[in-house]
């Protein structure tokens, strides 16, 4: 079964890092965009990072400089180091695969995802 | 940043009928780089569409997506009593991706 297990959350003050993981099953993490999405409190959700299948990584502006995403292909694990946490950082944080190549043509699309953990920054 | 906006923000209807919910884009959006997710409460989202119009595996045709350029359109044919949750469009047209603000379809 394809399958994503986040952990790592909690409550931490302002100012700390926290590191996020999120554990693939059924798939190779190394073959796919792997984003982090978090959703605050009775909110929407906010696309926060993805890492290619080359290793490249991008942020969105509000995280850039604070948070690192990276990936640990011997243990099928992406993780989000976050540091210099904030109050606007609390949310359940979801690790999510993209749908990648289907057939001959690359699709772009979170097709899986955790079941999310989540940061409260108190 | 591409902004999408979504509207309604609330959709009321009841079982049966048919929900059409929109999605516009401040800047035009190629038709591979757009999906809709449903969420359920307490439940993380679920891809429905991909690609603007195909439909994610396991997911009922009731459900369909057009669109192109910057106006995109999610469609739920007959409403059924679990498609009543929130839906969110998302942009791949450039990074940062984008997520609208959501539309939640409850019952009437």
């Amino acid at each position: 079964e394809v399958q994503l297990v986040e952990s790592g959350g909690g409550l931490v003050q302002p100012g700390t890092s926290l590191r996020l993981s999120c554990a693939g099953s059924g798939f190779n993490v190394g073959r796919h965009y792997m984003n982090w999405v978090r959703q605050a409190p009775g909110k929407g959700l906010e696309w926060v990072s993805v890492i290619y299948t080359d290793g490249s990584p991008y942020y969105a502006d509000s995280v850039k400089g604070r948070f690192t995403i990276s990936r640990d292909n011997s243990k099928n694990t992406v993780f989000l180091h976050m540091n210099s946490l904030r109050g606007e950082d609390t949310a359940v944080y979801y690790c999510t695969r993209d749908l990648g190549w289907v057939g001959e043509s690359f699709k772009y699309a979170m097709d899986v995802w955790g079941q999310g953990t989540a940061v409260t920054v108190s | 940043e591409v902004v999408l906006t979504q509207s309604p923000g609330t959709l009321s209807l009841s079982p049966g009928e048919r929900a059409t919910l929109s999605c516009r884009a401040s800047q035009t959006v190629g038709s591979n780089y757009l999906a809709w997710y449903q969420q359920r409460p307490g439940q993380a989202p679920r891809l429905l569409i991909y690609g603007t119009s195909s439909r994610a595996s396991g997911i009922p045709d009731r459900f369909s997506g057009s669109g192109s350029g910057t106006a995109f359109t999610l469609t739920i044919s007959r409403l059924e009593t679990e498609d009543f949750a929130v839906y969110f469009c998302q942009q791949y047209n450039m990074v940062p991706w984008t997520f609208g603000q959501g539309t939640k379809v409850d019952i009437k």
